[in-house]
């Protein structure tokens, strides 16, 4: 399977601490995608770093990718009780026809007031 | 601006009936698709589709049909359900595939099959 993994598949976290998220694949990508889904809705985009990028942020979100280690992180910074939810990371394979996108399994997070 | 649009938000079918799940989007996407989330397995998809007329398999596609006769609709189709197929279905769209583009999903169908 070319699905991403995640690790940890659950952290839990005090409110005003980093939280870290970690994405590993298996084979080559275009790009690489982070979502975010609060409990009993759809998925929410957050960032998209492409192949030839190292670091992207957005806001208190910060995403590196390591295409030789075949990894990514998010990193969330002073996290904050309306972070909880689960997060995906989903890559684009280069050797995909029609450019499918293969989710991760994802990391649940939960941050305590 | 609705987005992505599914209904039902929950169904509860017995085994061997057939039914439709909606998927619909007013923001002109080309492409949509449809995936299916299981506990453990995160989100798998099941059929997708770069524009109208087009169609095409994901990941786990037996047991459901897809057909895009328009752009805006995208519906999925199980024509004989079995209890496999209790899932949380969801949809979404992107301006064209989703190669360096970001995914707007719907809130999701939840399905139990009995």
């Amino acid at each position: 399977s070319q699905q991403g993994e995640e690790d940890p598949q659950a952290l839990s976290i005090q409110e005003g601490e980093n939280a870290t998220m970690n994405c590993s694949y298996k084979t080559s990508i275009n790009n690489l995608q982070w979502y975010r889904q609060n409990s009993g809705r759809g998925l929410v985009h957050l960032i998209l770093i492409r192949s030839n990028e190292r670091e992207k942020h957005s806001g208190r979100l910060r995403v590196t990718l390591d295409t030789s280690k075949k990894s990514s992180s998010l990193l969330i910074t002073a996290s904050r009780a309306a972070d909880t939810a689960s997060y995906f990371c989903a890559t684009d394979h280069i050797y995909n026809q029609g450019g499918k996108l293969i989710f991760g399994q994802g990391t649940e997070l939960s941050v305590k007031p | 601006n609705a987005g992505v649009t599914q209904t039902p938000k929950f169904q509860v079918l017995k085994t061997g009936q057939s039914m439709t799940l909606q998927c619909a989007q007013d923001m002109n996407h080309e492409y949509m698709s449809w995936y299916r989330q299981d506990p453990g397995m995160g989100l798998r998809l099941i059929h997708y589709s770069v524009g109208a007329g087009i169609t095409d398999q994901g990941e786990v596609p037996n047991g459901y049909n897809v057909s895009r006769s328009t752009t805006e609709d995208f519906p999925l189709r199980l024509l004989s359900a079995a209890p496999s197929q209790t899932s949380v279905y969801f949809c979404a769209s992107s301006q064209v595939g989703p190669s360096n583009q970001p995914q707007h999903f719907g809130d999701g169908t939840r399905l139990s099959i009995l």
